[in-house]
């Protein structure tokens, strides 16, 4: 059960243009939302993160954008570089039992083209 | 550099053979965490250790097993895995596993694992 769900799964984007990855989640128990960014051969870095009383968060060129009525949040990246060429996953931050525990969405290839 | 070291980088190995992976943290956090990672799919939580002690197992076949022998340590010992375990390792550790507030997880960049 896909708890997350992340589009598109993949994103082609010109240099210098706006990336968008929108994500969806069902748990208004999640109360965390991370962004992880994974480039190849690497493993997931934390890029930038909300809680649901915030409804955007800017840091650099990421920009996260949340909405909890809609439960919907999205990252936005602002003048894309080819650098910026990786998977995002959104993610989840819920706590059961005392414990948190983190349900990632699919993920989003991007792919920036100079 | 990343600050979650994992040893091997590269692991190829029969379905009889046993092997272990090993994760390495300095940073002083009390939790790690070993995900599996298909290609092209998010990673998968398996096993948490907090405070060196195992606080959740999501349902993980028995050939695989954990170990945290230190705070700073954690170990994955494989035995008679199937060619569908073949993926990417992760290891992640932070600063604790408990409460509300939110400590992000830093992740190693995993071991790539083959079975033949």
């Amino acid at each position: 059960q896909q708890q997350v769900k992340q589009s598109p799964q993949s994103l082609i984007v010109q240099k210098g243009g706006i990336s968008i990855i929108n994500c969806a989640y069902e748990n208004t128990a999640f109360d965390y939302f991370p962004w992880y960014q994974q480039f190849p051969g690497k493993g997931p870095a934390l890029l930038i993160a909300i809680r649901p009383d915030v409804s955007e968060k800017k840091e650099g060129r990421f920009t996260i954008s949340f909405n909890k009525s809609a439960k919907q949040f999205s990252l936005h990246i602002m003048d894309s570089q080819p650098g910026d060429s990786a998977t995002y996953f959104c993610a989840a931050r819920g706590v059961s039992g005392g414990y948190q525990k983190v349900t990632f969405g699919i993920g989003t290839k991007l792919q920036v083209i100079p | 550099d990343t600050e979650v070291t994992q040893t091997p980088k590269h692991l190829v190995m029969g379905m009889t053979n046993k092997k272990s992976l090993k994760c390495e943290q300095h940073m002083g956090h009390r939790a790690m965490y070993w995900y599996k990672q298909k290609a092209k799919k998010p990673p998968e939580l398996m096993f948490v250790y907090s405070y060196e002690k195992l606080s959740i197992n999501e349902s993980v076949p028995s050939r695989f097993s954990p170990e945290c022998p230190n705070s700073s340590l954690l170990n994955l010992h494989l035995h008679a895995l199937q060619p569908e375990d073949s993926a990417l390792y992760l290891c992640a550790s932070s600063q604790d596993h408990r409460g509300l507030l939110f400590w992000p997880q830093h992740f190693g960049d995993g071991t790539r694992l083959s079975i033949l």
